[in-house]
This record gives structure tokens, sequence and C-alpha cells, in this order.
């Protein structure tokens, strides 16, 4: 079964240094998503990716935040200068098409931890 | 600020109960709508989806959904203590690519 992988799985980074995030969604998914979850809270989205620009981003995807696909199949998010409460486990998604956007194909995560 | 309210519970059943999980959405536009498992320490997982009002059904699970009063629900048949998860009610924002998720509902079943 297609599935959403995520690289790395854990990384840890001193506060004010750069990380970037991979994903490689499903082929043939059109739509790709970042979200974000902090310990004990509710899954936060982040961003919407479609036809190779952003489609939709949340306030919290501020100037600090960038996404990219550099090639046919990664999906990659980037934090300038990573600060304590970006800590989360960050979440890369994919869905098919238009009328389900809301479908949902996650990646295991990465889990980010800012010192 | 257009939200999805659940309760955190926990709710817990016995074994082989129907378990019944609720949820409200603030954003009247909203036209679909969905659950999501989340076991602990691991990505949400897709269960359910609804795009029409009433019920719609899938092996032990059932979904309404109530546009009128903004109202999803999700009722678990035959519970099993494999159910035993956070359960996220998520909403697609009217017009756009943003789905966005309540803080969930943990269940636990008991055996």
């Amino acid at each position: 079964e297609p599935e959403v992988t995520q690289t790395p799985s854990h990384q840890v980074t001193q506060m004010g240094q750069e990380v970037i995030l991979r994903c490689v969604p499903i082929s043939n998914h059109l739509y790709f998503y970042w979200y974000r979850q902090i310990l004990g809270q509710k899954v936060e989205f982040l961003v919407s990716f479609y036809n190779n620009e952003i489609s939709e981003k949340s306030e919290i995807f501020d100037d600090q935040f960038s996404v990219e696909r550099p090639d046919g199949s990664n999906f990659t998010l980037k934090i300038r200068s990573t600060k304590l409460e970006d800590s989360a486990m960050y979440f890369c998604a994919s869905s098919r098409g238009a009328r389900g956007t809301g479908e949902l194909f996650f990646g295991e995560g990465s889990r980010l931890t800012v010192l | 600020q257009k939200e999805v309210e659940q309760n955190s519970g926990p709710l817990s059943v016995p074994e082989g109960a129907i378990a019944s999980l609720n949820c409200t959405y603030s954003d009247r536009g909203s036209q679909s709508f969905f659950w999501y498992r989340q076991y602990s320490g691991k990505s949400p997982e897709l269960i359910m989806f609804i795009y029409s009002n009433g019920d719609k059904e899938d092996g032990r699970f059932t979904a309404q959904l109530n546009k009128a009063s903004q109202y999803v629900s999700l009722l678990i048949r035959d519970s099993q203590p494999s159910d035993s998860a956070t359960y996220l009610c998520a909403v697609n924002l009217s017009g756009g690519f943003k789905t966005i998720f309540g803080a969930g509902t943990r269940l636990f079943v008991k055996a």
C-alpha cells in the first residue's frame, strides 16, 4: 500500500539553526500539506501546496517557514531560524484531489526538538 | 477564528458496547467532514469521511452529519480494546485547501 514517508524521524537542533524536514508524498496525489502537533495539543494546519505553489497557509506559517517541491517526488519544509516553540511533531500529508482535500494520508512524522 | 470542538474525554466504554463521539464546527459553509484515529505517538489515520447530511456506515463505524446544527458524530459499534485511541474530528473549510482538526476525544475500551 502506498504511503507518505518522512525523514528524519527525529531531529535535535540548537535554537537559531536551520532545519529541513523532508517528505515523499504518495505518487499520484496532487495536494501536499504540512501540519504540526505540539505535545499534548491539537494537530495544526501549517500550509497546503498544489501545482507547485502554496495554496493556503496559516498564521503560524510566517517568514521563518518555507516549502518547496524541488523535484517530482520530494516535498520539504524549511524552518530558517528555529525557536524553542518550534519543538513539535511535524506531519506531512497528501491527498488525491479537489473534493477529497480533507482525505489526508499522513506520514509517520518528524519530531523536532529545539534546545 | 474557525473552530472544531470536541469533548476531550476520556470516554470509557466496556468491550462490545457502542462508543459515541461528537463534534461541532463553526464554519457554516464547510462541506467535507472527517474522522481520524490517532494512537499515542503515531500519526492520524483517516477512518471515515462524510459529505452529505445523514448517516454513513462503514463496517463497525457510522458517521452522522447534521449541517443545520453544525454537528458531526461517530459511532463505533462492538467496541474493541484496539479501538482505544484519540479520535480527531476534522473539517475542510469552505472554498479552500485547509482542513482543521479538533483537539480529539480520548476513547478507552475496557476488556
